[in-house]
């Protein structure tokens, strides 16, 4: 079965870093397009960004220049390295596979990280 | 950028309605688009891609058309589990960047 779990969310302070994982079962991370798609409390779905099996990778422009997206092919886990955050960056983030180029899926359960001082 | 709007923002329906939830492109994404549920407290589903094609285990009830910039999710006879929100989603081809619309709630009436 696939499984995506996120972890790593939590409490942080304007202007603070965080590091979220995504550890994926059932199939390989490496060999797939990889996503992180955030949602505000509240809010709709905002796609953050996407990391390619050859290993481009592409933000939304509201996180271009502060988050990185990356991976371990060795522990199988998709990460995204969060800089300079700040309060819009509140939601739930949630990993997802991209299938076909185009669609998420499966997704993992959520993390979330709340901006706030 | 291409922009999906999403209506009605709510939907109030009873249990064994037919349900028809809108979404439109503001220029053409050809059969480029899918649709998620997202149920409170959980993680969105994918339910259609290529604007047509059932995703895997999601029943016939769930049906989605169009093409170009006009998109139906037609849900045939509403089951308690499926009052929930639904969103649109489409990627642009250079660079790839991907769109949700606004959401649709679908709730009892």
């Amino acid at each position: 079965e696939v499984q995506l779990v996120e972890s790593g969310g939590g409490l942080i302070q304007p202007g603070g870093s965080l590091r979220l994982s995504c550890a994926a079962s059932g199939f390989t991370v490496s060999s797939n397009y990889m996503s992180w798609v955030r949602q505000a409390p509240g809010k709709g779905l905002e796609w953050v960004s996407v990391i390619y099996s050859g290993g481009s990778t592409y933000y939304a422009d509201s996180v271009k220049g502060r988050f990185t997206i990356t991976r371990d092919n060795s522990k199988n886990t998709l990460y995204i390295q969060m800089n300079s955050l700040r309060a819009e960056d509140t939601a739930v983030y949630y990993c997802a596979s991209v299938i076909g180029s185009n669609w998420f899926d499966p997704w993992g359960q959520g993390t979330l990280v709340t901006v706030s001082s | 950028e291409i922009v999906l709007t999403q209506s009605p923002a709510t939907l109030s329906l009873s249990p064994g309605e037919r349900a028809t939830l809108s979404c439109r492109a503001s220029q053409s994404v050809s059969s480029y688009l899918a649709w998620y549920q997202q149920r409170p407290g959980q993680a969105p589903r994918l339910l259609i891609y290529d604007a047509s094609n059932r995703a895997t285990g999601i029943p016939a009830r769930f049906s989605g058309s169009g093409s170009g910039t006009d998109f139906t999710l037609t849900i045939s006879s509403l089951e308690p589990e499926d009052f929930a929100v639904y969103y649109c989603q489409q990627r642009s081809n250079w660079p790839p960047v991907f769109t949700f619309g606004g959401g649709t709630k679908v709730e009892i009436k």
